[in-house]
């Protein structure tokens, strides 16, 4: 066990629709990574939060958006779905100046 | 775009054989390698966090090696069992950006 929670595990949208996708870190754990795998892929990095704020991007859109809060939850919120953004998006959380990252077990979106 | 490139894509292998992978990856602004072993329906784990040439890990049967100088780095397991069945993923991360860079992946399937 991580000890890093996602939720839902399993989500439906259709294409266009606005998606909110959620992460609970570890007590400590300032930092936190999104990634979104595709079917074949190795995850790809969306974006990092430390102490609340964006520090790090990927190739992603500015409709991936997300949020860190001061409880060590988060949020990845992604608008106008489209049918590719079905994916697993996976949520990592560390220390601000630790190596190692502890992954949630993802949440499964399907658009379509 | 950071090319990681893991093989073989797939393995199987029966009980007791050992095998080892391969992760190559670009050698300048190097600043660590993460191995991670995913199993199906569960989080990514964390194996190792490498970051000197010639660092040389090991957890039980599974060990790994790193050269930074020509990028690339062996994943080792002895005498594979069932339960090391999983996709094993390699990730550098570089000073150059502030992400890990996963590579596709190797899975891994042992037969008793």
């Amino acid at each position: 066990e991580t000890g890093v929670t996602q939720s839902p595990t399993h989500l439906i949208k259709t294409r266009g629709q606005q998606v909110t996708l959620r992460c609970s870190s570890q007590s400590g754990h300032n930092t936190v990574s999104w990634y979104q795998q595709a079917l074949g892929q190795g995850p790809q990095f969306i974006f990092q939060y430390y102490r609340e704020e964006e520090n790090g991007r990927g190739n992603f859109p500015p409709r991936f958006s997300g949020l860190q809060f001061p409880n060590y939850s988060s949020e990845l919120n992604v608008n106008a779905l489209e049918l590719d953004d079905s994916a697993l998006y996976l949520c990592a959380s560390r220390f601000g100046g630790g190596e190692t990252q502890y992954f949630g077990p993802g949440t499964r979106l399907l658009v379509l | 775009i950071l090319n990681v490139e893991q093989s073989p894509q797939s393995l199987h292998v029966q009980e007791g054989d050992s095998t080892n992978f391969t992760c190559s990856f670009p050698s300048s602004n190097f600043y660590a390698l993460h191995w991670y072993r995913w199993e199906t329906a569960k989080s990514p784990e964390a194996l190792f966090v490498m970051t000197l040439n010639g660092d040389e890990k090991k957890k039980g049967r599974i060990s790994a090696t790193l050269n930074t100088k020509e990028g690339y780095s062996y994943l080792y397991i002895k005498g594979s069992q069932p339960e090391d069945s999983a996709t094993y993923l390699c990730a550098p991360w570089l000073n150059a950006g502030n992400m890990l860079t996963f590579g596709g992946g190797t899975r891994l399937m042992v037969k008793p």
